[in-house]
Parts: C-alpha cells; sequence; structure tokens
C-alpha cells in the first residue's frame, strides 16, 4: 500500500524559506489530490493547500496565497510544498496527505505522510 | 468558508466507557464528514469517510452518524489505544476544513 515519507526537520531563521518533499512509495501520487496540512505546537490541523500531479497547477487557502508554493515532479511521485517569509508562527509540523482522483482537495485524506517540523527561530 | 466546530474541546473517561463526541456544521454538508484519530507524535489517521463508513482496519467499537449539519463519533468501549485527539473534517465545500479537534483523556 502506498506510503507518503517527507523530507527531514528543519530549523530555519526568520524570513528565510523552506522546502519540504513528500515522495510516494508503493503507490502513485498522478491524479490524486495531495494536500499540505499543518499543526502548530498543541494546536489543530489547518489545511494549506494541495496539488493534482501531474498538473502543475495548485491550490492554497487564502491565508497562504502568495506565500507558499506547492508544486510536483511526477517523474519522481513527489510534492514539494515551500513556504517564504518565515516567522516564528510558522513553526508547526507540516503534513503531506493524499486524497482522492475525483479530481478534488475536499476528499477524506488517506494516507498521510509521517510529518515535518519546521522551526522558525533567530 | 464551511466552519466546523466540535465539542467537548476535551474529555476524561474510563476505560469502558461509552464515549461521543459532536462535530456541528455551520451549513449543511449532507454526509460529507471525516474522522480522524491523532496520538501524540504521529500523523492523523482516517477512521471515518462519509459520516458513517468504517475504514479497513478501524475497530468496530468505532461508530458514526449524522447528516446535514450535526454528527457524531461514538466510542462504544473506550480502549486505553483509544485515548487520543478526535478531529472531524468537511469534504463538501471545495477546500475542506477541520473541526478543533476533541482530546479524550484518561479518567
Amino acid at each position: 500500500q502506498v506510503q507518503l515519507v517527507q523530507s527531514g526537520a528543519e530549523v530555519k531563521k526568520p524570513g528565510s524559506s523552506v522546502k519540504v518533499s513528500c515522495k510516494a512509495s508503493g503507490g502513485t501520487l498522478s491524479n490524486y489530490a495531495v494536500s499540505w496540512v499543518r499543526q502548530a505546537p498543541g494546536q489543530g490541523l489547518e489545511w494549506m493547500g494541495g496539488i493534482i500531479p501531474p498538473s502543475r497547477a495548485a491550490d492554497y487557502a487564502q491565508k497562504f496565497k502568495g506565500r507558499v508554493t506547492i508544486a510536483t515532479d511526477a517523474s519522481s511521485n513527489t510534492v514539494y510544498m515551500e513556504m517564504s517569509s518565515l516567522t516564528s508562527d510558522d513553526t508547526a509540523v507540516y503534513y503531506c496527505a493524499r486524497g482522492s482522483t475525483r479530481g478534488t482537495y475536499s476528499d477524506y485524506l488517506d494516507p498521510w505522510g509521517q510529518g515535518t517540523l519546521v522551526a522558525v527561530s533567530s | 468558508d464551511f466552519q466546523m466546530t466540535q465539542s467537548p474541546s476535551s474529555l476524561s473517561a474510563f476505560v469502558g466507557d461509552r464515549v461521543t463526541i459532536t462535530c456541528r456544521a455551520s451549513e449543511s454538508i449532507s454526509t460529507y464528514l471525516n474522522w480522524y484519530q491523532q496520538t501524540p507524535g504521529k500523523a492523523p489517521k482516517l477512521l471515518i469517510s462519509a459520516a458513517s463508513n468504517l475504514q479497513s482496519g478501524v475497530p468496530s467499537r468505532f461508530s458514526g452518524s449524522g447528516s446535514g449539519t450535526d454528527f457524531t463519533l461514538t466510542i462504544t468501549s473506550l480502549q486505553p489505544e483509544d485515548f487520543a485527539t478526535y478531529y472531524c473534517q468537511q469534504s463538501y465545500s471545495t477546500l475542506p476544513t477541520f473541526g478543533q479537534g476533541t482530546k479524550v483523556e484518561i479518567k
């Protein structure tokens, strides 16, 4: 069964950028809606945006438009999430999750990656 | 935006108790409602889709019900491994939104 494997933890300075990867093994991401969800320490789940490989068009929650870029490399079965202008409020665990092939992000999410901690500190 | 409100935010229960968690949508979402379980340090795990469809491998003590704006997740006999945080998620609108979570703790 498909597993999503994310890149490792990052420590970043305020104002910098971070790029997190999400690679599928044992299955494909092509034609599946792939979402990014973040979870600040002690907080709930927040949908950030998503992409449906191999399309390069992504969608974003209003809060993240202009600061987050989600991209895909279909040849390597990988999706990326890049966030710029980091502040301490961006300290969180970032998850990728696979949805359905129905062409919508709004479906159940399964499976999830293991999560990537991004810590922003001066 | 579709707002999802869970209640309670937290609860304490004994092993063996019956537990019910409620999720309310700001507008009708038919049965486009999913439930997840998250244990500390782990990614969320899908338990129930479409309000009542139990996922493969999820114990039958978990069940979901509801439609429209009001939904419930019930655990009939709480087990030690069920102590976790539970989230609902609507999949009706174009972009998904989550409830704020319900933490189930040991009494």
